[in-house]
């Protein structure tokens, strides 16, 4: 079974702090996907990222794909409260059949 | 351009009757995908699909529940003879190609609750 491990699971901050959110795998990924998903809603894209060492940026937020394409993490600058919310990451590739395999989340809350 | 849209949103059946999920992906998607995800947990995959196909359904119990996406008409996902352990949010996705080439499209969700 390919797992996408994600850590922590739970974060709670106050508004200003900086933050990572880490997503592993022992398996190689042709593209890894971070969403985010706010409570009653389906999730929706933030970033794809595809190359080994690949580091894209959306603002205040910063997503890097490991050299092995194994992991990946999402660093967001200055929390703010409208970045609360469940961030996923999801791995898909040839080795995965063309389905998607999510992590199990981070929940984050920044508190004003 | 219309996004995925699933219904019923919420949903309340009894144990031992059948639940029917309907999914609509966005046009001229092809591919569509059910994900189950249970409070605070991550979206576990159930089945992908193709216009009249199944692909892949690894990820759903053998026994009471199907999946069908016909040639017209939206995706199903029908759980027969329901147990209180089925009560979860189950979204639908879509995507033009495999979603590891483009991002998924997600539904709001149905929320399944069995009394």
């Amino acid at each position: 079974t390919q797992l996408l491990e994600q850590s922590p699971q739970f974060l709670s901050i106050q508004e200003g702090e900086n933050l990572t959110v880490y997503c592993n795998s022992s398996s190689v990924f042709s593209s890894l996907q971070w969403y985010r998903q706010e409570p009653g809603e389906g999730p929706v894209l933030l970033v794809t990222v595809v190359t080994g060492g690949e580091v894209k940026k959306l603002k205040r937020l910063t997503f890097q794909f490991g050299d092995a394409r194994k992991d990946s993490s999402l660093h967001i600058t200055a929390a703010q409260p409208g970045d609360t919310g469940l961030y996923l990451c999801a791995g898909g590739g040839n080795n995965q059949g063309g389905k998607l395999i999510f992590g199990q989340g981070t929940e984050l809350s920044v508190k004003p | 351009n219309a996004g995925v849209m699933q219904n019923p949103r919420h949903l309340v059946r009894r144990r031992g009757q059948e639940a029917r999920l309907r999914c609509s992906p966005v046009k001229g998607h092809s591919h569509v995908y059910w994900y189950r995800q249970l409070p605070e947990e991550g979206l576990k995959f159930m089945v992908y699909l193709q216009k009249e196909n199944i692909i892949d359904e690894s990820g759903m119990p053998k026994e009471r529940f199907s999946a069908e996406f016909p040639k017209e008409g939206p995706s199903i996902l029908r759980i027969q003879q329901v147990v209180r352990g089925d009560s979860a949010a189950y979204f639908c996705a879509s995507s033009p190609r495999t979603p590891y080439n483009s991002p998924l499209h997600f539904g709001n969700g149905t929320r399944l609750t069995v009394t």
